[in-house]
């Protein structure tokens, strides 16, 4: 399996516009996180699902942030409209009842 | 509410040296711990992770120790060379899914040729 797989890796876009980072989990993961790291706050769980369905998504910072799962082979991220303090390193995540979790590479935001 | 902390933020050392790596965390009732290593610009790789019924876990140099009623764990790396050199990362897992990490700051490590 290649892994967690993140697109894109690196993003830069203006204040304002639309976001969107997408995941595609390990083949047979059922469950599915997304983290936020940065300097200041270092990694911080944003939501995650199980079986396809959000669990967990009070680590969301603002309703700006959505995030979906409609299949098990792949999760968005969406930030809109993006501001610049939204930059940061973007993880994904994934993992079983059996293993621990896999990251994916990470999106790298930068909002200008 | 559940916080992790990790002591040293950095920390030099020369080749060749055994190290230890402090990790403390303010709620025993965690599912596991996981150490990790960051490289710059890169994702995370797990490198040992310690379920709550054990108290260590071993791979090659590297030895993760975890003591849950005092909420310490520590990571000891024998013989360290330069390739040791990233971010080690802490983290607890709260259950529920395993992957619901809440994770310390980070040691940032540098070993020196």
């Amino acid at each position: 399996d290649a892994g967690v797989i993140q697109s894109p890796r690196h993003e830069v876009t203006e204040m304002g516009q639309e976001v969107t980072l997408r995941c595609k989990p390990i083949s047979g993961h059922n469950s599915l996180f997304w983290y936020r790291q940065t300097m200041m706050r270092g990694l911080e769980l944003l939501i995650y699902f199980n079986n396809n369905v959000p669990i967990d998504d009070s680590g969301m910072p603002e309703d700006r942030f959505s995030a979906k799962m409609p299949n098990a082979s792949f999760s968005t991220l969406k930030i809109q409209p993006s501001e610049p303090r939204d930059s940061a390193v973007y993880f994904c995540a994934s993992s079983s009842r059996y293993t621990e979790a896999f990251f994916g590479q990470g999106t790298r935001l930068t909002v200008v | 509410k559940q916080e992790v902390t990790q002591i040293p933020a950095a920390l030099s050392v020369p080749e060749g040296e055994n190290l230890v790596l402090n990790c403390s965390f303010t709620d025993s009732a965690i599912y596991n711990l996981q150490w990790f290593r960051q490289d710059p610009g890169k994702g995370l790789t797990s490198l040992l992770l310690i379920q709550s019924s054990q108290r260590e876990q071993t791979s090659g140099r590297l030895n993760a120790s975890l003591d849950k009623s005092s909420g310490r764990s520590t990571l000891y790396i024998a013989a360290s060379q330069p390739g040791d050199s990233a971010t080690y990362l802490c983290a607890v897992d709260l259950g529920g899914s395993q992957g619901n990490l809440i994770f310390g700051k980070g040691t940032k490590l540098s070993v020196k040729p």
